[in-house]
């Protein structure tokens, strides 16, 4: 089935940029999302890339798909600690009208 | 931006009662909106799709009868956890699809059920 994987943790330096990785395996998307959890609230829509574009940019969010390989990643310049977060990444696919996400990765910031 | 409202937050019950979580999209249309259940430490889990004015659509291992959801109307879906039990005892997140915003979806702030 169609499955969507993330790593589960990564920390960064306050000021340094974040990379977030997540490979899907889907070959229909039509969408993939970025998503942002912070502790005790609903996902919040960071942004997203259609599966025929390779990059996106908003402000301090870039987001790169590689539709070859299957590989999409998020990075925040200049990261600071109102990003400390779980963020994750879902595939949409048009195929059942529904999104699978990611396990979600764990962003620290440290000072 | 598309804003979802979903109530309430949180809720604690006893064991046996029935609890209603209501999702509603504020300013926009939503033929179709999603549940889903997130347990501690894990990612989200779609639990069913709900289409207004019809049956909802659930997810292998999710027991309808259990976990009733109602969308009467193209802005208010409800998730009704009947009989609720501890283990039911989770972050219910729902979300709404935007025919006015390319199909994207947006997600309500959750709500936290804990089953006494």
């Amino acid at each position: 089935g169609e499955d969507v994987e993330q790593s589960l943790f990564l920390s960064v330096r306050e000021g340094d940029s974040s990379v977030i990785n997540c490979t899907y395996t889907d070959s229909s998307s039509t969408y993939l999302y970025w998503y942002k959890q912070e502790p005790g609230a609903g996902l919040q829509l960071l942004t997203y890339i259609f599966s025929n574009m390779d990059m996106k940019q908003d402000q301090r969010l870039t987001v790169l798909l590689n539709k070859k390989d299957k590989h999409l990643s998020l990075r925040i310049a200049d990261t600071q600690t109102g990003d400390s977060a779980i963020y994750f990444c879902a595939d949409g696919y048009s195929s059942a009208s529904k999104i699978i996400f990611g396990s979600g990765t764990r962003l620290s910031i440290r000072p | 931006g598309a804003v979802v409202s979903q109530h309430p937050s949180w809720v604690i019950c006893k064991s046996g009662t029935s609890v209603k979580i209501e999702c509603r999209s504020l300013d926009f249309q939503a033929t179709t909106m999603f549940w889903y259940r997130q347990f501690p430490k894990q990612s989200l889990m779609l639990m069913a799709t709900s289409n207004e004015g019809s049956k909802a659509t659930y997810e292998q291992g999710v027991e309808k009868d259990k976990f009733l959801i109602n969308h009467a109307s193209l802005t208010l879906s409800t998730l009704t956890v009947t009989s609720a039990h501890p283990e039911d005892s989770s972050f219910y997140i729902c979300s709404a699809r935007s025919s006015q915003a390319d199909e994207k979806l947006f997600f309500g702030s959750g709500t936290q059920l804990s089953v006494l």
